[in-house]
């Protein structure tokens, strides 16, 4: 099974700073990496999906950008409203469609 | 709109079982694979099972093969999730979770709000 690892685990940033999250997979997943944004208490929501693609309505201050095994997830300018934990997630070939640990994003 | 809702959770014994139901609405159902993920309280996302548009693959996660059991009825517009030897460790929140489709890189798009499973004596 394909394992993802992301990191940091936690980060606290400043509202207005550049932040950024990285994801590894263990073995190459080509672009097949999705990103999701959970806000406590509530549903995760899809925010990028194939690496680099922003979903509709999804603010341009949010990017993806990696192939292979190395992908990074970069808030441009954070914003208060933007605290939240962001997993990504693999989705190469079959099944199990594995998740990253989580990144709990805070503010300072 | 394009909703998810689940319903059947709630408070069971180790070993007994449960079935959770997810009524889709707003879109064309039987033309989306769905999948179950599920979230322990204060843990991540564990992708448990998926189900393909027409019902003619399932998978599962390891944690759950042989004991859970994913189906669709495409004329009713529902998802199942028959859960049988519960466990302590299946304790989670349960999201029933639409794919999109190669046209978004098979991600998670739409998302029920949850129905919270709890295993214990």
């Amino acid at each position: 099974d394909i394992q993802m690892t992301q990191s940091p685990s936690s980060l606290s940033a400043s509202v207005g700073d550049r932040v950024t999250i990285t994801c590894q997979a263990s073995q190459d997943i080509s672009n097949y990496l999705n990103w999701y944004q959970q806000k406590p208490g509530k549903a995760p929501k899809f925010l990028i999906y194939d690496a680099s693609n922003l979903e509709t309505g999804v603010p341009s201050r949010f990017s993806g950008s990696g192939s292979g095994t190395d992908f990074t997830f970069t808030i441009s300018s954070l914003q208060p409203e933007d605290i939240a934990t962001y997993y990504c997630q693999q989705y190469d070939n079959l099944p199990p469609y594995t998740f990253g640990q989580g990144t709990k994003l805070e503010i300072k | 709109q394009v909703q998810l809702v689940e319903s059947g959770g709630g408070v069971v014994q180790p070993g007994r079982s449960l079935r959770l139901s997810c009524a889709a609405s707003g879109f064309t159902f039987s033309s989306y694979g769905m999948h179950w993920v599920r979230q322990a309280p204060g843990k991540g996302l564990e992708w448990v099972a998926v189900i393909w548009y027409d019902g003619s693959n399932k998978y599962y996660a390891d944690s759950v093969k042989g004991r859970f059991t994913i189906s669709r009825d495409n004329s009713k517009n529902t998802l199942y999730l028959q859960m049988n030897s519960l466990r302590a460790e299946d304790t989670a929140v349960y999201y029933c979770v639409r794919n999109c489709g190669g046209d978004c890189g098979y991600a998670f798009d739409i998302w029920g709000q949850g129905t919270m499973v709890t295993v214990s004596s």
